[in-house]
């Protein structure tokens, strides 16, 4: 079965760019999304198609997908942004998520 | 404003049976798939099941296949998850989620609140 594998922490500093990294295998020929948890909430999308932000999500959110790598991108990160976040894809009629990532901004 | 309400859910024991109910309200439900996602607490998140917007394909994760059922009635912009013969390892909160697309292989770009299903005995 298709895996996605996400580091399990990234740290990142007030302002500074925090990149998350998904990887699996030949990802970009499938689109990427990636979602948004903060503590007791419910997921939230915040790129799909691997690059494309729904609407009321800040610019600051990017995406990227190239060979076997997809990468959310957060410049000038906040505090708010602060949450677990996790890549998913399509395979053959099976969403697949990756295992997530806890965004630390200290 | 486009949202999806879970309802059902609570304790069950092993071996039992539970349905769960999302009321979709905002969107011509029929023009969208919708799924089932699962997370176990503390841990990360599951897919379970999707059904396209006419409910004529569903699709199933191997962990659940031949025990849930996904089902939808357009008329009542509402979709069900038939859970049968439950596990220790079927307790999750369960989600609903909107797909943003009719096909199923979209993002989810509107989920609920949540249930938790607890199998316990």
């Amino acid at each position: 079965s298709y895996e996605l594998t996400q580091p399990p922490s990234v740290s990142v500093s007030p302002g500074q760019t925090a990149s998350i990294t998904c990887s699996g295998n030949k990802l970009d020929d499938k689109y990427a999304y990636w979602y948004q948890q903060r503590p007791g909430q419910s997921p939230v999308l915040v790129i799909y198609q691997d690059r494309k932000r729904p609407s009321g999500i800040p610019e600051r959110f990017s995406g990227s997908n190239s060979g076997n790598t997809a990468t959310l991108t957060i410049s000038g990160t906040q505090a708010m942004d602060e949450a677990d976040y996790y890549c998913q894809a399509w395979d053959t009629d099976t969403a697949v998520f990756g295992g997530g990532t806890k965004l630390t901004v200290l | 404003e486009v949202q999806v309400l879970e309802s059902g859910g609570g304790l069950v024991q092993p071996g039992g049976s539970l349905r769960l109910s999302c009321a979709a309200s905002g969107f011509t439900f029929s023009s969208y798939a919708m799924s089932w996602v699962r997370q176990t607490p503390g841990k990360g998140l599951e897919w379970v099941s999707a059904m396209s917007g006419s409910g004529a394909s569903t699709y199933y994760a191997d962990s659940v296949k031949g025990r849930f059922t996904i089902s939808r009635d357009n008329s009542k912009n509402t979709l069900y998850l038939q859970m049968n013969s439950l596990r220790a390892e079927d307790t999750a909160v369960y989600y609903c989620a909107k797909g943003s697309g009719n096909s199923g292989s979209d993002a989810f770009d509107v989920w609920g609140q949540g249930r938790l299903v607890t199998v316990s005995s």
